[in-house]
């Protein structure tokens, strides 16, 4: 089975530390997300690439937090400094959406996320 | 803009009993609605999904979900639980207007299951 692949699994660093997470999707898959999940927030949209073009990134601290996707294989979440209120685990999910096709007929993909601890 | 509640944060069930999971949404029409599963440091895993037509959807794992436009709900249902479906649950909704597949999620409903 095709699936969305995280790196780390697991991270834990100290305050003002760049953590740099990546996410390789489903190869073919042209749209990825990235999610963060917390107790008291829940799963929230970070931000999401359509064929490697950013475009929606509102969800995320412009100041600290970046994505970028240098190729089609792989997308990467930086924090830079990381404080920790940013512990969460964050997910990537990728999906297609062929063209004039509705992007929902295509089930998000997850990965297993990497679960992030600043001290 | 569209929003999900999920009124129960955390359902105990026996084994073999019949489940149901609660799911509202808002939105100025109907939207497309989802449910996700999340099992234990795992990412999530689609159910079933409604965009039109049968109000009642069946998906895997034996889990089938019914619109209700006049009740504004999506509610997931299965006859007899398993163990292996404690784990947690997420309602989503997508807009209609939205062609990039931005997904809203509830707060998820954590299910148990006893012997």
């Amino acid at each position: 089975d095709a699936r969305v692949t995280q790196t780390p699994r697991h991270k834990v660093t100290e305050m003002g530390q760049e953590v740099t997470m990546r996410c390789q999707p489903i190869l073919g898959h042209n749209t990825v997300f990235w999610y963060r999940q917390t107790m008291m927030q829940g799963l929230e949209l970070l931000a999401y690439f359509r064929n490697r073009a950013p475009l929606d990134d509102s969800g995320m601290p412009k100041d600290r937090f970046s994505a970028e996707m240098p190729d089609a294989t792989l997308a990467t979440l930086k924090i830079q400094p990381s404080e920790p209120r940013d512990s969460a685990v964050y997910f990537c999910a990728s999906g297609t959406a062929g063209s004039g096709g509705l992007v929902y007929n295509s089930p998000l993909h997850f990965g297993n996320g990497t679960r992030l601890t600043v001290t | 803009a569209q929003s999900v509640t999920q009124p129960d944060i955390h359902i105990t069930v026996s084994e073999g009993a019949s489940l149901e999971l609660r799911c509202n949404y808002s939105y100025g029409a109907t939207p497309y609605l989802f449910w996700y599963v999340q099992s234990p440091g795992q990412g999530l895993q689609l159910l079933l999904k409604y965009f039109s037509g049968d109000t009642l959807v069946q998906g895997i794992k034996g889990f089938e979900a019914e619109f209700k436009r006049s009740q504004s709900s999506f509610n997931l249902r299965k006859p007899s639980v398993h163990w292996s479906d404690a784990a947690e649950y997420f309602c989503a909704v997508g807009a209609t207007t939205d062609s990039w597949g931005k997904l809203q999620f509830g707060a998820g409903t954590q299910v148990v299951v006893t012997p």
